[in-house]
């Protein structure tokens, strides 16, 4: 398939544990975004990238969410001592160019216990 | 935060009825999008909307962009079982790549 994937699909963690949640851009696309989505709302920005440069990172709600792109294709969202305000579903999108139409893969829902 | 509120959050109507969903915000954006969603999938896009005043339609939808670019419509008509899904509104800033979404409407159409 052509489209953007993720992994895991589904993560259970404990309390304190950490985990990492990758994306697997469109090839060629040069944007690369990360999404929370809590249960039952819209999905909430994270961080952009263009190609391996983080350009806006304002929407990390804590230090203990990072985020990289070091080639400039596959990205990691990595959070550190998970709390159970972070289940959500995380999305990853990727686009030609920051302007152009996003593509969403179908997320990673992280549950925290 | 979410500076876009749609209304209603939860929709469920009979089928052949028509909607309208709303989005709504007090922020000027330079374009809005809106999406649809289904359970354990990512957001499709339907429609981008970018010139204040701009009707678009697609088959039974029609969406709608403010002329003040603040606040857009999705209107259905004749609704069918297939339109159920989570909508999501978006709007995107000027000189600013990420999106911001609205609180979504749940809609369910029951044959």
């Amino acid at each position: 398939g052509a489209g953007v994937s993720q992994s895991p699909r589904y993560k259970v963690a404990k309390r304190g544990q950490d985990v990492a949640l990758r994306c697997d851009p469109i090839s060629g696309h040069v944007s690369l975004f990360w999404y929370q989505q809590a249960l039952g709302q819209g999905p909430e920005f994270l961080t952009y990238f263009q190609n391996e440069a983080q350009l806006d990172k304002s929407g990390l709600p804590s230090d203990r969410f990072f985020a990289e792109r070091p080639e400039g294709s596959v990205s990691t969202l990595k959070i550190q001592r998970t709390q159970q305000e972070d289940s959500a579903v995380y999305l990853c999108a990727s686009s030609l160019a920051g302007y152009n139409e996003q593509f969403f893969g179908p997320g990673t829902r992280l549950t925290v216990l | 935060t979410q500076l876009l509120e749609q209304s209603p959050q939860f929709l469920s109507i009979q089928e052949g009825e028509n909607l309208t969903v709303y989005c709504n915000s007090s922020s000027v954006f330079s374009s809005l999008q809106w999406y649809r969603q289904e359970p354990g999938e990512g957001p499709v896009l339907l429609v981008t909307v970018v010139t204040g005043g701009e009707v678009k339609k697609l088959k039974r939808l029609t969406f709608q962009f403010g002329d003040a670019r603040k606040d857009s419509s999705l209107h259905i008509t004749a609704a069918q079982t297939g339109d159920t899904g989570l909508y999501l509104c978006a709007g995107r800033s000027f000189g600013n790549e990420k999106l911001t979404f609205g609180t979504g409407t749940r809609l369910t159409i029951i044959p």
